[in-house]
């Protein structure tokens, strides 16, 4: 079966420092890949999708960065945190269309 | 620019009654809606979907009504469970966008014992 896993579940930062968070996809290949956040009081914002290796769409312009550098790997990066990075990350994957399958999700503070 | 609003950011009802959540889209392109429950600090679950074709979908206690005229969807659960209090997202994809998922800002639910 597949699973989808991201880490770290929590992490607090202080502002101008890096990110990086990792989600790993195991049980299918190719998958789409996806990183929501949902900030307080928000809903869930799709940030960044991508459809194959090396393929990053972003939908919202911000100060964080994705890369896909295996299949089933994907990870959300910045190079200075703001404070209004703080939120909850998910990553998500999905076998084309169809239902999306989220993980545990990341929270992150920044301060 | 939402494309998919859920106006009720709470609804509370008495278990073993019926719950509605209510979910309205603007772009005409979607053709397939799902709703997910979120509990705090944990990633949304699928409860359950609907496409374009249909305009019921039901699974057990939770049905999923579409109304394409009006842009408009809804979940029915029924009976109610003080379990089924969370986080309530609907979403939406389709058209140009059909790799994404678009997601409404969600409705908390709770259900009184």
């Amino acid at each position: 079966s597949q699973t989808i896993h991201q880490w770290p579940a929590t992490l607090v930062q202080p502002v101008g420092s890096p990110l990086s968070l990792e989600c790993t996809v195991e049980g299918t290949s190719n998958p789409n890949l996806y990183w929501y956040r949902q900030a307080a009081g928000r809903g869930l914002q799709l940030l960044f999708y991508s459809v194959g290796i090396g393929q990053i769409s972003s939908e919202v312009p911000q100060n964080l960065s994705a890369s896909r550098p295996q299949d089933r790997q994907f990870i959300l990066s910045s190079k200075k945190l703001l404070l209004s990075d703080s939120g909850f990350y998910l990553c998500a994957w999905r076998p084309g269309t169809g239902e999306l399958f989220f993980g545990e999700g990341s929270r992150l503070t920044v301060l | 620019d939402q494309q998919v609003k859920q106006n009720s950011p709470s609804l509370s009802v008495q278990e073993g009654r019926i719950s509605i959540l209510n979910c309205d889209y603007t772009n005409s392109m979607f053709d397939y809606f799902l709703w997910y429950k979120k509990y705090p600090a944990e990633g949304p679950t699928f409860l359950i979907s609907i496409s374009s074709i249909k305009d019921k979908n039901e699974d057990g206690r939770f049905t999923v009504f579409l109304n394409k005229s009006a842009k408009h969807l809804s979940l029915h659960i029924v009976p109610s469970q003080p379990g089924d209090s969370a986080v309530y997202f609907c979403a939406a994809s389709g058209g140009t966008g059909a790799n994404n998922l678009f997601f409404g800002t969600g409705t908390r639910l709770t259900v009184i014992p």
